[in-house]
């Protein structure tokens, strides 16, 4: 099984700052590497897939990058309503989330 | 419009057996694959299982095998979750998901690009 390993557990950052969430999957996913986010009481929402490309409606401040075993999502200026807790997946062999950031409000 | 409609919360004792849905619409539900996303209380996501409807190809992840089953009538395009016997620690929300198809998926599987608004299962004596 791929192990899949999210850091930090929390990240406490101030609206318009810039946040960096990394993922590292414990054998090579190439680039089949997904990112989520998940608000309290919602259903995850696709961010990210194929490692960097923006899923439909996803605003361009979220970027995500790596291939391999470490990955990295970045928010380049975090709004309000990014505060919420993401998810990496690898879809390379099966299916693994990892176990979450929350970004929280500074 | 893409949508995956879950059934409603249920709460059920320890030993009772349940069966859960998700109905997708806006697609052809026969060609993608589906499956189910475990989130125990304040937890992350596991994935359980997928299913493809088209022939009912079922893939468990090893925690759950046997433990579950996932299946699919896709004369109503809808997947199901059921247990047998319910046990306190399959309180969770259960979502559904489709598989996403095309050239950024993987050989063997892909992202999640719809979900379902999730379904509350409480065991309790």
């Amino acid at each position: 099984e791929i192990v899949m390993t999210q850091s930090p557990a929390t990240l406490s950052v101030s609206p318009g700052e810039r946040a960096t969430l990394s993922c590292r999957a414990s054998q090579s996913v190439s680039s089949n590497l997904a990112w989520y986010q998940q608000k309290p009481g919602q259903a995850p929402r696709l961010l990210i897939y194929g490692a960097s490309t923006r899923a439909t409606g996803i605003p361009a401040r979220f970027s995500g990058s790596g291939s391999g075993t470490e990955f990295t999502l970045t928010i380049s200026s975090l709004q309000s309503e990014d505060f919420a807790v993401y998810y990496c997946q690898q879809y390379n062999n099966w299916l693994n989330f990892g176990q979450g950031t929350k970004v929280e409000i500074k | 419009e893409v949508q995956l409609v879950q059934s409603g919360a249920e709460v059920k004792k320890p030993g009772e057996s349940l069966k859960i849905s998700c109905k997708g619409s806006g697609y052809s539900f026969t060609s993608y694959w589906i499956g189910w996303v475990r989130q125990m209380p304040g937890k992350g996501l596991e994935w359980m299982g997928i299913i493809y409807p088209g022939d009912s190809d079922t893939r468990y992840s090893p925690s759950f095998q046997g433990q579950v089953t996932i299946s699919a009538d896709k004369s109503i395009s809808t997947a199901y979750l059921q247990w047998s016997s319910l046990k306190a620690s399959d309180t969770a929300m259960y979502y559904c998901a489709r598989l996403g198809r095309g050239g950024y998926c993987s050989s063997t599987s892909c992202y999640s690009d719809y979900w379902g608004q999730g379904t509350l299962v409480t065991v309790s004596s």
